[in-house]
């Protein structure tokens, strides 16, 4: 496609269950960035991807988040037993190559409520 | 965390006029990047500007960056309604991460 898309675009779920948010990122783009946004803040790293695999996951808050990237392209961020706290704007990102200097093309993100 | 700090945190002004922006940052980075989001949802890059460098233009917009202040200003030019959107300053260090600020809101009246 044209850009990075997100599905879905709302997630609504209960405490304590388990939510997948996909990524496609724009096509031949070997990086791939997530991103948390809380309401009235700024975006903030959760991982970043270079091909396959995750290179720095630092930005994950706990084990309850992973995220995947099995060929390289679609990347899914997997959340166990959500919290009300992870109520926020999940942002996904991608570029060409090594990020110091190189545009990061942003999806629309996917909305996520935990009751 | 967040590096960066923008200021204001609201902007509001009439179609027209100039708008400005300020980011402050607090280690030393590689690039400093512009964004504008509206109503919550995806990030349009607008400019980047290198360590290396003072000032920058693109279109409406010019930023600058003072390395020695850790600051760095972007400034619309004759805004417009539709430039009515939440604006973040980001820096990339040597490494690939984004690290953003809280944002300005900003608001073109017509």
């Amino acid at each position: 496609g044209a850009g990075v898309s997100q599905t879905p675009s709302n997630k609504v779920t209960e405490k304590g269950k388990y939510v997948e948010l996909r990524c496609d990122p724009i096509s031949g783009h070997t990086a791939l960035y997530w991103y948390r946004q809380s309401l009235g803040q700024g975006p903030e790293f959760l991982i970043y991807f270079q091909g396959t695999g995750a290179a720095d996951d630092s930005g994950l808050p706990n084990d309850r988040f992973f995220a995947v990237r099995p060929e390289g392209s679609v990347s899914t961020l997997k959340i166990q037993r959500t919290e009300r706290g992870d109520s926020a704007v999940y942002l996904c990102a991608s570029s060409s190559g090594l990020a110091g200097g190189i545009e990061q093309f942003f999806g629309p993100g996917t909305r996520l409520t935990v009751l | 965390s967040q590096q960066g700090e923008e200021d204001p945190q609201a902007l509001s002004i009439q179609e027209g006029e100039n708008a400005t922006m300020n980011c402050s940052y607090k280690t030393s980075i590689n690039n400093l990047q512009w964004y504008r989001q509206n109503s919550g949802r995806g990030l349009v890059h607008l400019i980047l500007i290198r360590s290396n460098e003072r000032e920058k233009h693109s279109g409406r917009l010019r930023v600058t960056l003072d390395t020695s202040k850790k600051s760095s200003s972007l400034l619309i030019t004759a805004s417009r309604a539709a430039d009515t959107a939440s604006y973040f300053c980001a820096t990339a260090g040597s490494n690939y991460k984004l690290t953003f600020g809280k944002g300005t809101l900003l608001t073109v009246n017509p």
